[in-house]
């Protein structure tokens, strides 16, 4: 089975924080992704990366960056967390150019 | 850019009828769409897929059909039990360039009551 784990279940910072949110693939995947999830908006794409060391905006990059120096690690980091950013984040991956997404577990993030 | 709109937030269904969810999108793709289903405090798990050439798929007590004119997915879930309580997300391709791009709807809460 694929298995996407995230570093964290639950975590709380301080505005201002810089946060890192890490996430591992086990399965050699091509694609992965950053989405996070609110009430009422669903799962927005944050960033994506067809491969290493190659990222792509999504729908709502503003106050996030994005690091993968190897295939199966894609770190979500945000540089100055503020309260706006408290949500579920939710890692996902998929192999090659098109097919299913499989998600990690998920990161509340809350901050105060 | 890809919109896909989920406009029934939440619906009840009572056990062994049936549950229709719904799904509008913007862009037609040559790809597949998704649907995902989300249990409180874990991932979206993949439920099931239907090619942009089809227009039914069907795994067990779900189907998925695509009308295409109207740009419209359905999920039918039955019977539906109470473990299919949970949020579904429909999921469509976002980029014509890359496939591997998917617009996630803001989901449909199903609760099935015993």
């Amino acid at each position: 089975d694929v298995k996407v784990t995230q570093s964290s279940r639950y975590l709380v910072k301080r505005t201002g924080e810089k946060v890192f949110l890490e996430c591992v693939q086990d399965m050699d995947h091509e694609n992965m992704f950053w989405y996070r999830q609110d009430p009422g908006l669903g799962l927005r794409l944050i960033y994506f990366s067809y491969d290493v060391k190659m990222k792509e905006k999504g729908d709502i990059p503003e106050g996030y960056s994005v690091s993968r120096e190897k295939k199966e690690r894609f770190s979500l980091i945000l540089e100055s967390a503020s309260t706006n950013q408290t949500s579920m984040y939710l890692c996902a991956s998929s192999p090659g150019t098109s097919g299913n997404l499989y998600f990690g577990p998920g990161t509340r993030l809350t901050v105060t | 850019d890809q919109q896909v709109k989920q406009n029934s937030p939440s619906l009840s269904v009572q056990e062994g009828r049936i549950s229709i969810l719904n799904c509008d999108y913007t862009n037609s793709m040559f790809d597949y769409f998704l649907w995902y289903k989300k249990y409180p405090a874990e991932g979206p798990t993949f439920l099931i897929s239907i090619s942009s050439i089809k227009d039914k798929n069907e795994d067990g007590r779900f189907t998925v059909f695509l009308n295409k004119s109207a740009k419209h997915l359905s999920l039918h879930i039955v019977p539906s039990q109470p473990g299919d309580s949970a949020v579904y997300f429909c999921a469509a391709p976002g980029s014509l360039t890359g496939t591997y791009k998917y617009i996630f709807g803001t989901g449909t809460r199903l609760k099935v009551l015993a």
